[in-house]
């Protein structure tokens, strides 16, 4: 069975702190994203990473990085948080553009920010 | 840029019935890929259904169905006989990017009422 775990359910940081997400998948895929999940803006991407230690910015990577040392991992990291990152992260990956690229999921991380 | 409408924030069905959800795309892509996820209550986010553009037959799983308009571009979801369990958000993707990236409507919030 294919999956997608992501570090923590819930977290709850101070602004300023550097927050880690992280996300692991066990199904050798070459592809991994990072979304941020808001009530009526849907599903928005922040970063994705086709390989090891490759990147490619999404739609709003402001204020994120990320880093891809090992192929089943993918970690987003929140340099110095701010209260307008408060928000449901979800991390999925799929196998490069063959046939229908489905993306899996991980269970989400839905981090405050105080 | 590719776009994904969902014009309808949040539905409601009463068990047993069909509901249809509705999802409208522009993509320049010649052929490309529609998806439906439904993310339960605190759950993860899954796979329904999924349409390729060259397929002139809708997909069907269970009692999920897609009418899938190319013309219109449009690629609604019929669910028939709708269980409590059907209750989630639901969001119309389609794959777009080099990289096989998904691009998501904002999402339908469906309740289904015993």
């Amino acid at each position: 069975d294919v999956k997608v775990t992501q570090s923590s359910r819930y977290l709850v940081k101070r602004t300023g702190e550097k927050v880690f997400l992280e996300c692991v998948q066990d199904m050798d895929h070459e592809n991994m994203f990072w979304y941020r999940q808001d009530p009526g803006l849907g599903l928005r991407l922040i970063y994705f990473s086709y390989d090891v230690k490759m990147k490619e910015k999404g739609d709003i990577p402001e204020g994120y990085s990320v880093s891809r040392e090992k192929k089943e991992r993918f970690s987003l990291i929140l340099e110095s948080a701010s209260t307008n990152q408060t928000s449901m992260y979800l991390c999925a990956s799929n196998r490069p553009r063959t046939g229908y690229n489905e993306q899996f999921f991980g269970p989400g991380t839905r981090l405050t920010v105080l | 840029a590719q776009t994904v409408t969902q014009s309808q924030p949040e539905m409601s069905v009463q068990e047993a019935e069909t509901v249809t959800l509705s999802c409208t795309y522009d993509t320049s892509e010649s052929n490309y890929y529609l998806f439906w996820y439904k993310q339960p209550p605190s759950r993860q986010m899954i796979l329904v259904i999924r349409q390729e553009a060259y397929k002139q037959q809708n997909a069907t799983e269970n009692r999920f169905s897609v009418n899938f308009q190319k013309a219109a571009k449009s690629f609604s979801l019929k669910i028939s006989d709708s269980q409590l369990g059907d209750t989630a958000m639901y969001f119309c993707a389609s794959r777009g990017g080099s990289q096989g990236n998904l691009i998501f409507g904002k999402g339908t919030k469906l309740s289904v009422k015993p």
